[in-house]
């Protein structure tokens, strides 16, 4: 069956440090992935998306890569601040309709915790 | 542009009873997907509409039901809580259906449900 996983359900770092978090799948052949980010009580925003022809994704401080062949995507925050302490969400989507899934499949999440 | 809207913001109920969500997408936006969150299982799917038809639906019981209106807004319906119905319930928009093209969801900041 189709299953993405995130690395960890927390990561604790410090500020200025740089965060990775991973994010894997396996059967499963997504068009695109996307990462979002939640803060407590609050519903995921929409971060960035890279497409499966893609390999390198950045915004600001941010970084997406995506390698299909290891079906594995890698989200980096540089120069990390207490600010970006929040939950991180991989989504992976896909073009064609079918399955009970939708359209996209949510990974559980990363909890990040930036310390000053 | 306001973003998406969602009531109430909590809700509190008892087994047997039946709820009703709302949704307001942004404005333009035609696609409205429903997802429920816990923590055990993340992010998952219960169904899309479209131009006021199901798109799509996630696996998830007869007693999860939806229906979009001429103006996009949506609902969703639980009828015969149960306990494991708590969660916290999000609704996205976007643009154009979700399988169409890659798209980006906007997240309302959800309704927490809680099931006594």
């Amino acid at each position: 069956s189709q299953k993405i996983e995130q690395n960890s359900e927390a990561l604790n770092i410090q500020e200025g440090k740089t965060a990775t978090l991973t994010c894997n799948y396996t059967n499963y052949s997504p068009a695109y992935l996307q990462w979002y980010r939640q803060d407590p009580g609050r519903g995921p925003v929409f971060l960035l998306l890279i497409r499966e022809n893609e390999k390198e994704k950045r915004k600001e401080r941010l970084k997406v890569t995506f390698d299909t062949t290891l079906k594995q995507s890698l989200f980096h925050i540089t120069a990390s601040q207490p600010a970006d302490s929040a939950t991180y969400l991989c989504a992976l989507g896909r073009l064609n309709y079918g399955g009970s899934q939708g359209n996209l499949i949510f990974g559980k999440g990363t909890k990040l915790s930036v310390k000053p | 542009k306001a973003g998406v809207t969602q009531t109430p913001r909590y809700l509190i109920k008892t087994r047997g009873q039946q709820v009703t969500l709302s949704c307001s997408p942004i404005s333009g936006h035609r696609s409205v997907s429903w997802y429920q969150q816990t923590p055990g299982q993340g992010l998952q799917f219960l169904f899309e509409y479209f131009s006021e038809t199901q798109r799509n639906k996630g696996n998830f019981p007869g007693r999860f039901s939806g229906r979009q209106f001429s103006n996009s807004r949506s609902e969703m319906n639980v009828s015969t809580l149960e306990l494991g119905d708590s969660a916290l319930y999000l609704c996205a928009s976007s643009l154009r259906l979700a399988g169409g093209s890659y798209n980006e969801q906007f997240f309302g900041p959800g309704t927490r449900l809680t099931v006594l």
